[in-house]
């Protein structure tokens, strides 16, 4: 399977823990973005990457997020000090060039903060 | 005012009819427009790009009016498979120059036989 992978697809942890995310996108793809989703909303943008560079995080919802990519593959999304409202599907997406081009998105991994 | 929005619905029609969405946008600026699709549990997927000449694929038909700020998506002979989730995808720009991809919530589209 080519497309855009998440793991793990399901988180639950304690409040106040500490959690990351993996996606791997689409090969040759150098743009990766992630976002979160609760019910009934759309994907909210949180963060992009152009290869390594991450060229826009004004929209982490904190300080307590953060996003690596470090080698221009895969991406990490690191959650500090988990919250009850951190609950949400976060979703990666992958595209070939920049913001005119589509979009492919992973499965999502589903976080329940407990 | 949310910079992108949507009408939540859910719009409920019968197999065959017609319906079109709208989803505005707050910022002139804006850049590429898209419609995504997502089914219940699952991941968006493209559904088609919007160009400003407006653009058909299949019984699908996307339009962008600029000056009043919106994108449509128009669905003709609707099919039960159609029923999902419908997002409108706006790039806008942000304090900085960024353009950043901004979902609406999406239009819930329900096809009954």
């Amino acid at each position: 399977d080519t497309g855009v992978s998440q793991n793990p697809r399901h988180k639950i942890t304690k409040r106040g823990q500490n959690v990351t995310f993996r996606c791997d996108p689409i090969s040759e793809h150098n743009r990766l973005y992630w976002y979160r989703q609760t019910l009934g909303q759309g994907p909210e943008f949180l963060t992009y990457f152009q290869n390594e560079a991450q060229l826009e995080k004004s929209r982490l919802l904190s300080d307590r997020f953060s996003a690596e990519r470090p080698k221009g593959s895969f991406s990490t999304l690191e959650i500090q000090r988990t919250e009850q409202g951190d609950s949400a599907m976060y979703l990666c997406a992958s595209s070939l060039g920049g913001l005119a081009y589509e979009q492919y998105f992973g499965p999502g991994t589903r976080l329940t903060v407990t | 005012r949310k910079e992108v929005e949507q009408d939540p619905g859910p719009f409920n029609v019968p197999e065959g009819a017609t319906v079109a969405f709208n989803c505005t946008y707050s910022n002139s600026a804006s850049q590429s427009f898209f419609w995504y699709r997502q089914d219940c549990r699952k991941e968006p997927k493209l559904l088609m790009s919007v160009y400003s000449s407006g653009n058909e694929d299949g019984r699908f038909t996307a339009q962008l009016n600029r000056a009043s700020q919106y994108i449509s998506l128009l669905i003709r002979d609707s099919k039960l498979s159609d029923s999902a989730t419908y997002l409108c995808v706006v790039n806008l720009i942000i304090s900085g120059g960024s353009y950043i991809p901004t979902f609406g919530r999406g239009t819930s589209l329900i096809v009954h036989p």
